[in-house]
């Protein structure tokens, strides 16, 4: 099973970086990580995602380790509306479309 | 700006009975799903749907049906709702194309008494 772990929990001070790790040691060769947050009382939203080349967009950057089995999503001036629960997230194997959630980390921007 | 819309923010059902949730968006997508939301689990993959009549199963469907009549509306039934159930369930669409990026609605509290 593909799956994900990250850290249960993170603080970060406004206007620094904020580095939030993932590890996905089971990931196959083609497959893709993606990245999702969901603010309190939201749904969750797309941030990025990434195969095996770093990744940047307007919202963050994705950084993925040469074998692939973890990488990092950094916000690179955090904001307190940053403050989110942020989903490493990689897609069940032989099902298609499914993603598997997991339980995220929870950030929180202090100011 | 992509729209998901769900019927209700708040629901209390009493256990037995029969409840619908719905969801509609606003700009063509192919894709659409339906999760519920648990502490400490995640979110978890109920049914999605390709297209108009079509379902997939996902993680979770027992308890649960679907229906996709018109493309921009995607139903999750409950058939006999249980106290098991009382979740958050939430909506989300995507491109036939781009079904990675999806786009959720904000979510129906379900609580089943």
């Amino acid at each position: 099973d593909a799956k994900t772990t990250q850290p249960t929990s993170m603080d970060c001070a406004e206007g620094r970086a904020a580095n939030l790790p993932c590890n996905h040691s089971t990931i196959s060769g083609n497959e893709y990580v993606y990245w999702y947050r969901q603010i309190h009382s939201q749904g969750p939203q797309y941030i990025i995602h990434g195969l095996k080349n770093n990744e940047t967009n307007e919202m963050a950057s994705l950084i993925i380790t040469e074998d692939r089995k973890s990488s990092t999503l950094i916000l690179p001036h955090a904001t307190l509306r940053d403050t989110a629960v942020y989903y490493c997230i990689v897609r069940v194997p032989n099902t298609g479309n499914q993603f598997y959630f997991g339980t995220g980390t929870s950030l929180t921007v202090i100011p | 700006d992509v729209k998901v819309t769900q019927s209700s923010r708040y629901l209390v059902k009493r256990t037995g009975e029969k409840v619908f949730l719905e969801c509609v968006q606003d700009m063509d997508h192919e894709n659409m799903f339906w999760y519920r939301q648990d502490p400490g689990l995640g979110l978890r993959l109920i049914y999605f749907s390709y297209d108009v009549k079509m379902k997939e199963k996902g993680d979770i469907p027992e308890g649960y049906s679907v229906s996709r009549e018109k493309k921009e509306r995607f139903s999750l039934i409950l058939e006999s709702a249980s106290t098991n159930q009382t979740s958050m369930y939430l909506c989300a669409s995507s491109t036939g194309t781009g079904w990675y990026e999806q786009y959720f609605g904000p979510g129906t509290r379900l609580t089943v008494t």
